[in-house]
Order: C-alpha cells, then structure tokens, then sequence
C-alpha cells in the first residue's frame, strides 16, 4: 500500500495536555501535509512542510520532518475541546496521474474538557 | 484560503437510482480536481482525477461507467453515482488545488447513503 501510516490510530487526552501524533511514510517527498478532518466534514490544511525543512511552526502546531527516517510528527501544545478531530498527513503521489495526494490511515484525538 | 464548495451535504436515494454531486471552486480555478471516497473510521481513497476538458482519470478498481465523472469547466466538477447500491453508501469528499505541490482545498463532503 502507498499510504502512509499514522500512530497512535486513536489518542485520548486532557484538555490542557499536549498531543504527538506520528506520521511515516515510503517514499521521497517534496513536501509532507497535515489535515484536519471534523467528524463527516471536508479537510482542512493545517501545515505543510517542505522536505529542506526540519521543523515548522503554526500557532499551537509544531511538525518535525526526518527525511533520514521517512517520519514526521505533529505535536498540538496546550490542547483544547475543540481539537476534537482525525488528523492526517499527506504527501504527494509522484506516480498518480495528476498528482494526488496520499493520506496515512489517520490518528482520532479526543481531547476531553 | 481557497474555498471549495461541495453539494449536497447528505443525500439520501433509492437503489437503481443515479445521484449527482457538484464540486465548485468558488475563487479559483481548477484545472484539476479529485474525488475521493472515505469508509468510517478509514483514511481517504482516490476515485479518480478530474480534468477540465478531458476524461477524468479513474484509479485501479473504480467503475468508471458507474462513477461518471464531467469537468465541464474551470471551477465545477461533478460525479454521479449511477444505478446506486446500498454498497455505494459512503462519504464523498472533493479536492482542488491552487498550484501543484501545493496545500489541496476540500469541499464539505457528501453523505450519500443508499436504501
């Protein structure tokens, strides 16, 4: 399979905790993305990281990308209610038509008040 | 960002019957679209790419008489699901994006459920 594999598939944590969720991946990339899926809605962009880079910043996100690993995390500091949500990482399909995007399997948090 | 709007939300229909879902891009255009379906509680799968002007790409096991696809113009594609099966019932998410390499846009989704 050509997805990209998230861990932990399910994380439940305390409003206030921080949250680290794991992406890997098979292939070279040109850039890594993280989205954010509330429950039976569209994505929405969160980050994108290029491949020359090791460390992004967004607001409360932080994504780390090691190209030596394939692997990249994405860590939500001070975590709210509202982050209640399936994130996934995505990156380019070199080999598809148009190219589409990948997405891994996706991480469910739950952050409880 | 760039908006993606998808139409409808949720539809419910009979089986035999034939479904259309609308994907507009509302301030760009989009030479390119995607269609993905998704199954509970699993990742995004690629339907098919959508071309303006052209036939739309269909990924390894998707039917493409039974997920028509038409990308009439620069900002709206659709897909019709034809002859739904209640095995048809899923969540039908559009993409588009500004520039390749670029972050995608997605529309809202659409529930389509089949009895």
């Amino acid at each position: 399979s050509q997805q990209g594999e998230e861990d932990p598939q399910a994380l439940s944590i305390q409003e206030g905790e921080n949250a680290t969720m794991n992406c890997s991946y098979k292939t070279s990339i040109n850039n890594l993305q993280w989205y954010r899926q509330n429950s039976g809605r569209g994505l929405v962009h969160l980050i994108l990281i290029r491949s020359n880079e090791r460390e992004k910043h967004s607001g409360r996100l932080r994504v780390t990308l090691d190209t030596s690993k394939k692997s990249s995390s994405l860590l939500i500091t001070a975590s709210r209610a509202a982050d209640t949500a399936s994130y996934f990482c995505a990156r380019l399909n070199y080999g598809g038509s148009q190219g589409n995007l990948i997405f891994g399997k996706g991480t469910k948090l739950s952050v409880k008040p | 960002g760039a908006v993606v709007s998808q139409h409808p939300s949720r539809v419910i229909c009979k089986s035999g019957t034939s479904v259309k879902i609308e994907c507009r891009s509302l301030d760009f255009q989009a030479t390119t679209m995607f269609w993905y379906r998704q199954f509970p509680k699993k990742s995004l799968m690629l339907m098919a790419t959508s071309n303006e002007g052209s036939k739309a790409t269909y990924e390894q096991g998707v039917e493409k008489d039974k997920f028509l696809i038409n990308h009439a113009s620069l900002t709206l594609s659709t897909l019709t699901v034809t002859s739904a099966h209640p095995e048809d019932s899923s969540f039908y998410i559009c993409s588009a994006r500004v520039r390749t390499n670029t972050e995608a846009f997605f529309g809202q989704g659409t529930r389509l459920t089949v009895v």
